[in-house]
């Protein structure tokens, strides 16, 4: 819920720019790398995801992409637009036969009209 | 479909009470998870199942049970709340495919601990 947005880094971008978000990952043993989107009062909806031999995996008006010698993961988002305004987050798939995700702290993005 | 459906949306608890969550799907997935999300720290994994009568500890099982009786429930219980347990509770589920990063959340059930 609203919640969620407080404390988390906030991105402000204008409606129509182009949005990167960025993430530290920890784990270089992760198999993939994954982006969420989490609309207020909603639960976490999936993206993209890139898997640990690739650099860059394009969607609809996003792009992943990944260092793994910095161990970073961004997305790039075209074109943003006021649907675009949610709490974005990374995980990684450590995995095994499981698919536990463990999810970064979160980015804010805020699409201003 | 209705995809994870979570019951209740809503609960306030005193310190020392019991409740139960529960989180169905109607996806035929084979895992099912709880995660916890709290202000500025993400989404952090306490338990999760990989089928039916199975169950895993995840990142912070402390306080917390669970039981997957039937394919389609995975339920998440609180024995005795503890205002440290405030939080919002996401169920999610994925099919058992190797990779499939694409997990299903549930709207969210907000409990709170006095």
């Amino acid at each position: 819920g609203e919640s969620v947005g407080l404390h988390l880094p906030t991105l402000s971008v204008q409606e129509g720019d182009n949005s990167i978000i960025n993430c530290a990952y920890s784990n270089s043993a992760s198999d993939y790398f994954i982006w969420y989107k989490q609309e207020s009062g909603k639960g976490p909806q999936f993206i993209i995801d890139i898997r640990s031999n690739m650099d860059k995996r394009q969607g609809q008006r996003v792009t992943v992409l990944l260092n793994k010698t910095v161990k970073h993961l961004s997305l790039q988002i075209a074109a943003t637009q006021p649907g675009d305004s949610a709490v974005y987050f990374c995980a990684e798939n450590k995995g095994g036969a499981t698919n536990k995700l463990i999810f970064g702290t979160g980015t804010l993005l805020a699409v201003q009209p | 479909n209705a995809g994870v459906t979570q019951t209740p949306k809503f609960r306030v608890l005193k310190t020392g009470q019991s409740m139960t969550l529960l989180c169905a799907q109607d996806m035929n997935h084979e895992y099912m998870y709880w995660y916890r999300q709290d202000p500025g720290m993400g989404l952090r994994l306490i338990h999760y199942s990989v089928g039916e009568g199975t169950t895993a500890k995840g990142e912070v099982p402390d306080g917390y049970n669970v039981s997957r009786l039937k394919k389609q429930n995975f339920l998440l219980g609180l024995e005795s709340a503890a205002p440290s347990q405030t939080s919002v509770y996401f169920c999610a589920s994925s099919s058992n495919r190797v990779g499939a990063n694409v997990l299903t959340f549930g709207a969210g059930s907000r409990l709170t601990v006095l």
